[in-house]
């Protein structure tokens, strides 16, 4: 079945920093690939998306670009902030009738000043 | 404003005592499912809906039921709760499956002592 794979957390980095946050998937046809963002005591929250091989989502800073060849869909950003700080999950949802979400562990990112 | 409602947000109670957490979406979407939230593994899917009077199992389905009587409406039902049930639940729901965006509700925190 569908599996999403994330880095091993949790991540501390320093205000400005370069963040990547790993993520590779398995599945069958075409998924379209989520990154979703938890804030302390939130549900989750989209955001960004891609929907097919190639495609960027782009979204506060954030960007994360659909590799087929790799099953890769890693998040970058050029300078965190500490309002970054949240737990990140990585998505994919399938291309079926009936495809759900089906998410990564997760991982914690502390940004400090 | 677009939103997941859930009800309660905190919610202590006794093995065996059986509850109910509502979930209530205002954008009209057909879609709705239940997740659970725990440590080291993420998200996973415990039913969900496709439409009204519709529903289907996720992944962990055992010991919880849903009802989908009013497309606004998806109840999660615990008959009988144990302390494996411990954990934080969230509800969603989009217009569709597949690309559209899932929208959370704040999640439920449930202890089972």
């Amino acid at each position: 079945g569908d599996s999403v794979t994330q880095m091993e957390g949790p991540v501390t980095l320093s205000e400005e920093a370069f963040l990547t946050i790993n993520c590779t998937y398995t599945a069958t046809g075409y998924p379209s690939l989520f990154w979703y963002v938890q804030y302390p005591g939130e549900g989750l929250q989209l955001l960004l998306k891609a929907t097919k091989a190639d495609d960027k989502g782009s979204n506060k800073g954030f960007e994360a670009t659909y590799r087929k060849e790799t099953t890769s869909f890693h998040l970058e950003k050029g300078s965190v902030q500490v309002s970054d700080s949240a737990v990140y999950f990585c998505a994919l949802s399938g291309s079926g009738a009936n495809s759900k979400l089906t998410f990564g562990k997760g991982i914690t990112l502390s940004v400090r000043p | 404003e677009a939103q997941v409602t859930q009800n309660p947000r905190y919610l202590i109670t006794v093995t065996g005592k059986k509850l109910t957490v509502t979930c209530s979406q205002n954008m009209n979407h057909e879609y709705m499912s239940w997740y659970r939230q725990d440590p080291g593994l993420g998200l996973r899917q415990i039913y969900y809906s496709m439409n009204v009077e519709v529903t289907d199992k996720g992944d962990v389905p055992e010991g919880y039921k849903v009802s989908r009587k009013e497309k606004r409406n998806f109840p999660l039902i615990l008959e009988s709760p144990s302390p494996n049930q411990t954990s934080l639940y969230f509800c969603a729901s989009s217009a569709y499956t597949g690309i559209t965006e899932a929208f959370f509700g704040q999640g439920t925190r449930l202890t089972v002592v």
